[in-house]
């Protein structure tokens, strides 16, 4: 059974700081995607990775893939208080399977002032 | 990416009751899911509607408790059945375009649920 894994699973900084959220994975996969989630809000898809070695940035956010290691990392650069959510990742369940993602145990980041 | 809805976006319903939820999307989509978020937690996935034959559930869930429609490509329902306070939760309708080998999948606004 696939599991996926979030560490940390609270993370509060301070703006301007740097900060990684990880996410393993116990199975392979060569798929991932990251979402946010504000509170009392739906989930919206931030990176989509599709291979080894994959590197998305946006903004202060870059995420980046490790197939091999079975991780992904989401790294936020000078962090604002407007970065401040829930980040989960999920994983496609097994390779060639069909669009079924297991998601991970989020992280909840709290930017402060 | 395609525009999805939910209604209703919440309801308090009373134990052994049934809530249907519905989900409409702005195109055809191939791929509907439906998920289930808990008070805090992350995402489960409940089953994944299809379109012209019964629904996919996904291990703990079962068709008599949580029955989906799927009458067409942009349309699906979900029936919360003979509700507990258990299951109180969010539940949310997904969809996958499955373009350029993707599976990622775009997400409905919610349906936050509370039984008393």
């Amino acid at each position: 059974e696939l599991k996926v894994e979030q560490n940390p699973l609270f993370l509060s900084m301070q703006e301007g700081k740097n900060y990684t959220i990880y996410c393993n994975y116990s199975t392979t996969s060569d798929r991932l995607y990251w979402y946010r989630q504000d509170p009392g809000k739906s989930l919206e898809s931030l990176f989509v990775l599709l291979s080894n070695g994959a590197v998305k940035q946006e903004g202060r956010l870059m995420a980046s893939l490790d197939t091999k290691a079975r991780l992904s990392t989401l790294h936020i650069t000078a962090a604002v208080h407007d970065l401040s959510a829930t980040y989960f990742c999920a994983v496609d369940r097994a390779r060639g399977a069909t669009n079924k993602l297991i998601f991970g145990t989020g992280t909840l980041l709290a930017v402060q002032p | 990416s395609a525009v999805i809805s939910q209604k209703p976006s919440r309801d308090i319903c009373q134990r052994g009751t049934s809530l249907t939820i519905q989900c409409q999307v702005d195109s055809q989509v191939t791929m509907m899911f439906w998920y289930r978020q808990q008070p805090g937690q992350s995402l489960t996935l409940i089953a994944t509607a299809n379109q012209g034959s019964e629904a996919t559930y996904e291990s703990g869930f079962v068709i008599d408790k949580f029955p989906i429609s799927r009458p067409n490509l942009t349309f699906s329902t979900l029936t919360v059945s003979n509700m507990s306070p258990e299951d109180s939760s969010i539940y949310l309708c997904s969809v996958g375009t499955g373009l350029a080998g993707s599976n990622e999948q775009f997400f409905g606004p919610g349906t936050r649920l509370t039984v008393l």
